[in-house]
């Protein structure tokens, strides 16, 4: 069973826009997320995280939204640039401290 | 520069032969883990270690062996008993377990059974 759902595979964006990738949890013991960014044939980067404390944490272009009663995280990033295309991870912590992903959303900034 | 480094960048197996990939840190991290990626999965943990000598099983751990001898190093076994071994291999390490901070991954090796 899933614990930490992207339910959209893509998400296509045009240049300077704002991208929002989702990201579901079903687990409520989770108290920490994280948002990872990843280019094809490397390993991902991390980008952004925030404590369930929090509901809103930003580094410049990034911005990641907690919504703990619906179990809902995003990631806004704005203005969207042609480097920002990769594939987004959302990945959850929990007491254990082992990070569960999930299977990502591929992001397209269109010129 | 301080990073992860994953040799070798592509890694063929034959039937019932043991594979080993490699993964060097210099960050001075404690944490080391080894994830497997398939295609339009998510990254699956197979092994961690937290300190040197001592490693965990993850999710995946069967068919897989892991050794921690020294801080910088963490290789991973492939053995003939993972029967799916094709996937994409990514090391990561952080500065301990806390999630906090974020891990650092290598840049992988895919491996691929002829």
């Amino acid at each position: 069973d899933q614990q930490v759902k992207q339910n959209s595979p893509s998400l296509s964006v045009q240049e300077g826009r704002i991208s929002i990738l989702n990201c579901d949890y079903t687990n409520s013991m989770f108290d920490y997320f994280l948002w990872y960014k990843k280019y094809p044939a490397e390993g991902p980067t991390f980008l952004i995280s925030i404590s369930s404390i929090k509901d809103k944490n930003e580094d410049g272009r990034f911005t990641v939204f907690l919504n703990k009663s619906a179990k809902h995280l995003s990631l806004h990033i704005v203005p969207s640039q042609p480097g920002d295309s990769a594939v987004y991870f959302c990945a959850a912590s929990g007491r254990d401290d082992k990070i569960i992903f999930g299977k990502g959303t591929r992001l397209h900034i269109l010129p | 520069d301080g990073g992860i480094t994953q040799s070798p960048k592509y890694l063929f197996r034959k039937e019932g032969q043991n594979v080993t990939l490699s993964c060097e840190q210099n960050l001075n991290h404690d944490a080391m883990y080894w994830y497997r990626q398939d295609p339009g999965q998510g990254l699956r943990l197979i092994y961690y270690s937290q300190i040197v000598n001592d490693f965990q099983k993850g999710d995946i751990a069967e068919g897989y062996s892991v050794s921690r001898e020294k801080k910088e190093s963490f290789p991973l076994t492939v053995t003939s008993a993972q029967k799916n071994p094709t996937a994409f291999y990514l090391c990561a390490s952080s500065q301990s377990l806390d999630p906090e901070v974020g891990q650092y991954f290598g840049p992988g090796t895919r491996l691929l059974v002829l």
